[in-house]
């Protein structure tokens, strides 16, 4: 069966600090990956999507990036925290290959709750 | 662009009263349908979902959503709440594309009293 982690689960980061958060799935091949931000009140915001290695596409401007190295790994980076980078990271996979027909559904992981202070 | 809007933030219900949390969503293209829920320090999971057919579709514990493509609504229901149900709620959509992208809406808290 299909796995998906996250981590760290929480993290407290300085302004200015750098960030990696990883997610990585087990037990599929070339899945879709995402990444969103949960925000109190705000629901959940796409920030990336990927549908293949290397392929990043940018929902909206922000100080993060994401990059994704190997088929089954998705990580969100920043050069540098800005307060407003705080909030709680879901990354998410779905089968490829299944969206034109309509049967996408997505897989969220356990979540990494950021604290830049 | 599209847009999801749940039109309720926090709802509070006695036990075995009945629910409805309204979606709504803006596109005029094909969409696929969800509702998620996220317990209490749990995952966020999938309730129910909507991708052709039935337009009344009928999820996990006693969940039910109806799709009226007219007026670009995605209600969730359930006839009687238990206190167990007391989570966050968020409705979703996605294009019938192959990115499989989903749209949130800002979700729904429900607290139920026992």
């Amino acid at each position: 069966s299909q796995t998906i982690h996250q981590w760290p689960a929480t993290l407290v980061q300085p302004v200015g600090s750098p960030l990696s958060l990883e997610c990585t799935v087990e037990g599929t091949s070339n899945p879709n990956l995402y990444w969103y931000r949960q925000a109190a009140g705000r629901g959940l915001q796409l920030l990336f999507y990927s549908v293949g290695i290397g392929q990043i596409s940018s929902e909206v401007p922000q100080n993060l990036s994401a990059s994704r190295p190997q088929d089954r790994q998705f990580i969100l980076s920043s050069k540098k925290l800005l307060l407003s980078d705080s909030g709680f990271y879901l990354c998410a996979w779905s089968p490829q290959g299944q969206g034109i027909s309509g049967a996408n559904v997505l897989t969220f992981g356990a979540g990494s709750r950021l604290t830049v202070l | 662009a599209q847009s999801v809007s749940q039109h309720n933030h926090h709802v509070i219900l006695s036990e075995a009263a009945s629910l409805e949390l309204g979606c709504n969503y803006s596109y005029g293209g094909t969409v696929n349908l969800f509702w998620y829920v996220q317990y209490p320090g749990q995952h966020l999971q999938l309730l129910l979902k909507y991708f052709s057919g039935d337009p009344l579709v009928k999820g996990i514990k006693g969940f039910e959503a109806e799709f009226i493509k007219s007026k670009f609504s995605f209600n969730l229901r359930k006839p009687s709440v238990q206190w167990s149900d007391t989570a966050e709620y968020f409705c979703a959509v996605s294009l019938r594309s192959n990115t499989g992208k989903l749209i949130f809406g800002q979700g729904t808290t429900l607290q139920v009293k026992p």
